[in-house]
């Protein structure tokens, strides 16, 4: 079936630094990458997004690429501050279904 | 707006025990979902809905019923529950505009089988 897999599951940086988190996906008539973000004991929230026809996206702090031919897509903050510690899942839109990563956690430290 | 509603928000149910998670959404979003979040293991689909009185089974869709007799109501059944079923439910619903799709959750049940 349909598989999202996501590296690193645990990242740590210092303050200022970049972090880099990516994902790799199976299905081949996926089309829609959403990035979601969520803080501890809140609910996901979504970030950014990608669809399969454009290769990145920036949206200030925050961008993503992707490389549909590898299936490979990642997102990557700058500037890191201690707001952006949380759990980051990237996902994989085909037809209706969205499979998702098994999450990142990010800790800023200051 | 309220988003996305769920009930309850926490639950403790014995083994063998029936349940209904209700979620509700206010946004007239076609699409909802319902997901179960164990740690280390991200965002699992149970059960999807395309549309009033449509459900669709996804990733981990066993020992779980749905249905979406209105548009704005998705429910989550739990017919005899099991510990293996003790994780948080999160409900969300989306609209696909053809470029985008944004899936807004609910804040979550909490559910513990004994």
């Amino acid at each position: 079936g349909e598989n999202v897999e996501q590296h690193p599951s645990t990242l740590s940086v210092q303050e200022g630094d970049s972090a880099v988190i990516k994902c790799t996906y199976s299905d081949s008539a996926s089309n829609y990458f959403p990035w979601y973000k969520q803080e501890l004991g809140k609910r996901p929230q979504l970030i950014i997004d990608i669809r399969s026809n454009v290769g990145e996206k920036k949206d200030q702090r925050i961008a993503v690429t992707l490389n549909k031919t590898a299936k490979h897509f990642s997102l990557h903050i700058t500037e890191t501050q201690p707001e952006d510690s949380a759990v980051y899942f990237c996902a994989a839109k085909g037809g209706f279904k969205t499979i998702f990563g098994a999450g990142t956690r990010l800790f800023v430290k200051a | 707006n309220a988003g996305v509603t769920q009930t309850p928000k926490f639950r403790v149910l014995k083994t063998g025990q029936s349940m209904t998670l209700l979620c509700a959404q206010d946004m007239n979003h076609e699409y909802m979902y319902w997901y179960r979040q164990d740690p280390g293991m991200g965002l699992r689909l149970i059960h999807y809905s395309v549309g009033e009185g449509t459900t669709a089974k996804g990733e981990v869709p066993d020992g779980y019923n749905v249905s979406r007799l209105k548009k704005q109501n998705f429910l989550l059944g739990l017919e005899s529950a099991a510990p293996s079923q003790t994780s948080v439910y999160f409900c969300a619903s989306s609209y696909w505009s053809g470029s985008t799709d944004t899936q807004y959750f609910g804040p979550g049940t909490r559910l513990t089988v004994l």
